[in-house]
């Protein structure tokens, strides 16, 4: 069963610090693995999408890695500023299917001062 | 980028009446668009996936009579909530794939829709 999985489920960290954020998948064959942000009450925007042969991709302080092999996914945030307290979406497409995209519950992370 | 629009962005209306959104691809063209639920604090759940002149495809458990999808031209795909109740009051969004199913066409999501029964 093609699933993806994200810990933790919520997140509270202070601003300045780090944080890594985990996403787990079954989905097979894979295609392709996107990193979404989703601040409340508006549409997720794209942080990153990794393919099959890339390991890490970076988008300001954003860096995402990606292991194909165990299947697993991190999104890394370096210096959190409030205005990162938002959800981070995890979704992987599958290489087939007319439905092929399979979405993580989320990660909520709140960055407080 | 890629943008995708959704009207309204707001919506609240009497049980029992009907509710369009609208979702458009400003600047490319989509074949397929996609529309999703989201309740507070949870994460997207996939309602149907639509395609520019065939039948949406629904998600188990998706009522297709009352989650009437039409997706008249590449950029322009519309979600009508029929007889709305109270428990239809939720976020609705929509995105549109850029490139072929499978491919790294980049996906992208409309604003979001919320709708309010009372």
């Amino acid at each position: 069963k093609n699933q993806v999985e994200q810990s933790p489920q919520s997140l509270i960290i202070l601003e300045g610090k780090n944080c890594t954020l985990q996403c787990n998948y079954t989905v097979s064959p894979f295609s392709n693995l996107r990193w979404y942000k989703q601040d409340t009450g508006r549409g997720p925007v794209s942080l990153t999408i990794m393919t099959f042969s890339e390991n890490t991709k970076s988008n300001g302080r954003y860096t995402a890695t990606l292991d194909a092999d165990t299947k697993q996914s991190s999104l890394h945030i370096t210096a959190s500023q409030l205005s990162d307290s938002a959800s981070y979406i995890c979704v992987v497409s599958a290489e087939s299917g007319a439905n092929n995209l399979f979405f993580g519950t989320g990660t909520r992370l709140t960055v407080i001062p | 980028g890629a943008v995708v629009s959704q009207h309204p962005s707001w919506v609240i209306c009497k049980s029992g009446t009907s509710v369009k959104i609208e979702c458009r691809s400003l600047d490319f063209q989509a074949t397929t668009m996609f529309w999703y639920r989201q309740f507070p604090k949870q994460s997207l759940m996939l309602m149907a996936t639509s395609n520019e002149g065939s039948k949406a495809t629904y998600e188990q458990g998706v009522e297709k009579d009352k989650f009437l999808i039409n997706h008249a031209s590449l950029t322009l795909s519309t979600l009508t909530v029929t007889s709305a109740h109270p428990e239809d009051s939720s976020f609705y969004i929509c995105s549109a794939r850029v490139g072929l199913a499978g491919f790294t066409g980049e996906l992208f999501f409309g604003e979001g829709s919320r709708l309010t029964v009372l």
